[in-house]
């Protein structure tokens, strides 16, 4: 039959706006996570990590928050440029690394 | 620039045939990692190898295998190609050696196969 398209969850903001991108995971077990970027042609970029004992840790213009008890991650970008445009991707990991559905990111200027 | 190379960039072959993808990991990594990425399933885990040895098997078809090498580069091999196959297949590699995953993945462009 046809395929259908990965539907995913889009994002706009404006430049110089604050993003946040969410992403629930489902393994309780997992203790390592993973934000990833990719751009349309490319693999996917490593961002950010954290590990399961930690609920905060912060890059450069990046923060990722970690909720265990609900089992929920997020991915701040402070001052969001055109070039954060692209699909983030939230990974779990514990004996390999399972990638969420991805969320679109459109920034205008 | 991650430092993992794939190759070829671009694969378009008829179906029922067989291709090869490589894979050269950065330097030092002994970890490395296939995963297909398509349109209606995202990313999905295909197999692990650690310094030649399998290590973890994901979502992957009998009609696939893998192998690492001792120069650590790795091969994807796809036979009897269906439609269905058509995907990019990314390779990544990572300093990790422990069981559990405690380190990121760093992946490369990809390899684009059209079967048709």
């Amino acid at each position: 039959g046809e395929s259908v398209g990965l539907h995913l969850p889009t994002l706009s903001v404006q430049e110089g706006d604050n993003s946040i991108i969410n992403c629930a995971y489902s393994n309780s077990a997992s203790d390592y996570f993973i934000w990833y970027k990719q751009e349309s042609g490319k693999g996917p970029q490593f961002i950010i990590d954290i590990r399961s004992n930690m609920d905060k840790r912060q890059g450069q213009r990046v923060t990722v928050l970690l909720n265990k008890t609900v089992k929920h991650l997020s991915l701040q970008i402070a001052a969001t440029q055109p070039g954060d445009s692209a699909v983030y991707f939230c990974a779990e990991g514990y004996s390999t690394l399972t990638f969420g559905k991805g969320t679109m990111l459109l920034v205008s200027p | 620039d991650s430092g993992v190379t794939q190759t070829p960039k671009h694969l378009i072959t008829a179906t029922g045939q067989r291709v090869t993808l490589r894979c050269s990991p950065r330097s030092g990594d002994l970890s490395v990692y296939w995963y297909q990425q398509s349109l209606d399933q995202g990313l999905q885990f295909l197999i692990q190898y650690y310094n030649g040895e399998e290590r973890a098997k994901g979502n992957i078809l009998e009609r696939f295998s893998a192998q690492q090498f001792p120069d650590l580069h790795s091969e994807l091999n796809l036979s009897s190609l269906e439609l269905g196959d058509s995907a990019l297949y990314f390779c990544a590699s990572s300093a990790g050696t422990a069981a559990l995953v405690n380190s990121p993945l760093h992946f490369g462009n990809g390899t684009r196969l059209t079967v048709t």
